[in-house]
């Protein structure tokens, strides 16, 4: 079975702060790892994803399969970053599914 | 480009009305997902097809069924609704091979 683990439900940071939102996984094989992005009243929308290693919008994120854990990280934050974030496993069964985790809303204040 | 587009965006049913959902996108994917979003629980996959008259099950499928004539359109249907599936409805599509996921504007569905 494929988990994924997002301990914060919100995480409150003021403008300027470093930013880390949390994420641990649980899969047996090797899984791809995303996050998305839901601004207010907004679709879903993809951030970023392992495979690329690129940096969006300033946030970047490392896998690490030691600690099975994908922390989405980004060091200086802004109002605009004020969402919720989720973070997503694909394993390797069929369908492509994406596994979701619980979500953290940023807040981010003045 | 519409990409994916749910209709209709909100709705209230009584129990044990039922309704259909519609999921249309226009990228010519293979795949699409019905998601359910309720707070505290992130998204849960419903039911997914990897192809034009294919259906498979996903986590929380009770209550609900799911037709995909077309490769275009992705209905979600709940034949009898209760309160419990009172939720934020999320269609998605992707090409396979671990492609991006492209989520529609959500249907927010309230079951009285």
């Amino acid at each position: 079975a494929q988990r994924v683990t997002q301990p914060e439900k919100l995480l409150s940071v003021f403008k300027g702060a470093p930013v880390e939102l949390k994420c641990n996984y649980s899969y047996s094989g090797s899984p791809e790892l995303f996050w998305y992005v839901q601004y207010s009243r907004q679709r879903l929308q993809l951030l970023l994803r392992h495979i690329s290693r690129e940096s969006i919008k300033g946030f970047t994120a490392d896998l690490n399969k030691g600690e099975t854990s994908f922390h989405l990280k980004k060091p200086f934050a802004q109002e605009e970053d004020s969402a919720m974030y989720y973070c997503a496993l694909r394993g390797a069964g069929g369908g492509n599914k994406l596994t979701f985790g619980t979500g953290t809303q940023l807040k981010v204040e003045l | 480009n519409a990409g994916v587009t749910q209709t209709p965006k909100f709705r209230v049913l009584k129990t044990g009305q039922s309704m259909t959902l519609l999921c249309a996108q226009d990228m010519n994917h293979e795949y699409m997902y019905w998601y359910r979003q309720d707070p505290g629980m992130g998204l849960r996959l419903i039911h997914y097809s990897v192809g034009e008259g294919t259906t498979a099950k996903g986590e929380v499928p009770d209550g609900y069924n799911v037709s995909r004539l077309k490769k275009q359109n992705f209905l979600l249907g709940l034949e009898s609704a209760a309160p419990s599936q009172t939720s934020v409805y999320f269609c998605a599509s992707s090409h396979g091979g671990g492609t991006e996921a492209f989520f529609g504007q959500g249907t927010r569905l309230t079951v009285v």
